[in-house]
């Protein structure tokens, strides 16, 4: 499987700022890739997705950018609240009705303080 | 509207027994993914079902683990004679199939083997 490499492993950021989550992929078949939020014990919610037809994402205060030529997509989430305190993963996957079968980063812990 | 039911949400095993598994998709969804979570990891792809079809299992190890999702019922993910590294959280994941939808994910079963 395919390997999607995700970066910092843990971020700390005041109240109001910007967190910025990067990840790289390999497999140039993946065509979707979504962005998941994950609290302690719970399961992974889809946040945002893009797919590559797109350079950037926005909802809310959640943007994904997208360079395709460097294989290379990032998470921003602007006005951090402490309630985004949580892991949040980067995926790929080659969508179709594959879309559920998704190559996920290994996670951002991020921290948000007051 | 339910989501993604997984049960037990917590299972405690002793080493050689049998853990079962089980994963309720959303209404309307016919496709069932299952992940393996290991402490402080990403969710790494076991196996992709439909009804009564396993689609692709690229991920299930070789031994011990099997998935059936029956025509009726919830989907199963077995994993037989249990030792301490199968300690992990289980998640499942279920979508509509269709090209380019999302999957949902469940709040997932963990477990621990003693």
């Amino acid at each position: 499987q395919q390997q999607v490499k995700q970066s910092p492993q843990s971020l700390i950021v005041q109240k109001g700022g910007i967190s910025i989550i990067n990840c790289a992929y390999e497999n140039t078949a993946f065509d979707y890739f979504p962005w998941y939020q994950q609290f302690p014990g719970k399961g992974p919610a889809l946040l945002i997705a893009i797919r590559p037809d797109v350079s950037e994402k926005k909802e809310g205060r959640f943007t994904i950018s997208f360079n395709k030529s460097a294989k290379q997509f990032s998470l921003h989430i602007m006005d951090s609240q402490p309630g985004d305190s949580a892991t949040y993963f980067c995926a790929a996957s080659s969508g179709g009705t594959n879309a559920g079968k998704s190559t996920f980063g290994d996670g951002t812990t991020l921290t948000v303080k007051p | 509207n339910a989501g993604v039911m997984q049960n037990p949400r917590h299972l405690v095993r002793r080493r050689g027994q049998e853990a079962r598994l089980r994963c309720s998709p959303m209404k309307g969804h016919s496709h069932v993914y299952w992940y393996r979570q290991l402490p402080e990891e990403g969710l790494k792809f076991m196996v992709y079902l439909q009804k009564e079809n396993i689609i692709d299992e690229s991920g299930m190890p070789k031994e011990r683990f099997s998935a059936e999702f029956p025509k009726e019922g919830p989907s199963i993910l077995r994993i037989q004679q249990v030792v301490r590294g199968d300690s992990a959280a289980y998640f499942c994941a279920s979508s509509r199939g269709h090209a380019n939808t999302e999957a949902f994910f469940g709040q997932g079963t963990r477990l621990t083997v003693v």
